[in-house]
């Protein structure tokens, strides 16, 4: 099964400031076929469902403010917040969607400021 | 526009059974992959299961393989997840997810329920 490692598992940022978040795969999630990768990022509040951010390690969901990026490819991932905002307060996680049975989301990293 | 609404959480006592529903609306339900995912207190995101559009493939986390069976009535756009011999781990908020291109599954989670809180406590 594919898992995968989020880091840090927490984070204090100032408003205003970048929040770097990073995850990595056991295995790559880089699908030959397409040169596509197989990775997702979610925003998730307390009290609500996760959001979708970020798909395809690097496309951003319609809606989702500039401010956030995702980057990387096979094995390492990056999350960028470019400039926090007060309502970026969260934890957010990613997964991979390579491989079925076993979807794995990351451990999540808190961002808080 | 897609709405997904869970319904049967509860409190339930350990090694006895509940079932979860997940109403879908907005979208041709018989045409999408559905999952359900959960998220314990204090921990993080789980997935748990995923049936084909059709029902006639189904996986689970080997957390729940053998005890929880995944199930979808395309009739009734009705998502469903029949929960056995539960355990206190079991405890979390599920929520049911798709996607938004039909017939795959190999995809992000674009849509997600409010989710239902399943307490096993005796």
């Amino acid at each position: 099964d594919i898992v995968m490692t989020q880091s840090p598992d927490s984070l204090t940022v100032s408003l205003g400031e970048r929040a770097t978040i990073n995850c990595k795969s056991s295995q790559s999630l880089l699908f030959n076929s397409n040169n596509m990768n197989y990775l997702a990022w979610y925003q998730k509040r307390p009290g609500q469902p996760p959001k979708l951010l970020i798909y395809w390690a690097s496309t951003r969901e319609s809606g989702v403010p500039d401010r956030f990026s995702g980057s990387g490819s096979g094995t390492d991932f990056t999350l960028t917040i470019s400039s926090l905002q007060a309502e970026d307060v969260a934890v957010y996680y990613c997964q991979q969607y390579y491989s079925i049975p076993s979807l794995a989301f990351g451990g999540g990293t808190k961002v808080e400021i | 526009q897609v709405q997904l609404v869970e319904s049967g959480g509860g409190v339930v006592q350990p090694g006895r059974s509940l079932r979860l529903s997940c109403a879908a609306s907005g979208f041709t339900f018989n045409n999408y992959a559905m999952h359900w995912v959960r998220q314990a207190p204090g921990k993080g995101l789980e997935w748990v299961a995923v049936t084909s559009y059709d029902g006639d493939n189904k996986y689970y986390a080997d957390s729940v393989k053998g005890r929880f069976t995944i199930s979808r009535d395309n009739s009734k756009n009705t998502l469903y997840l029949e929960m056995n011999s539960l355990r206190s781990e079991d405890t979390a908020v599920y929520y049911c997810a798709s996607h938004d291109r039909h017939f795959d599954w190999l995809l992000p989670f674009h849509h997600w329920g409010q989710g239902t809180l399943v307490t096993v406590s005796s």
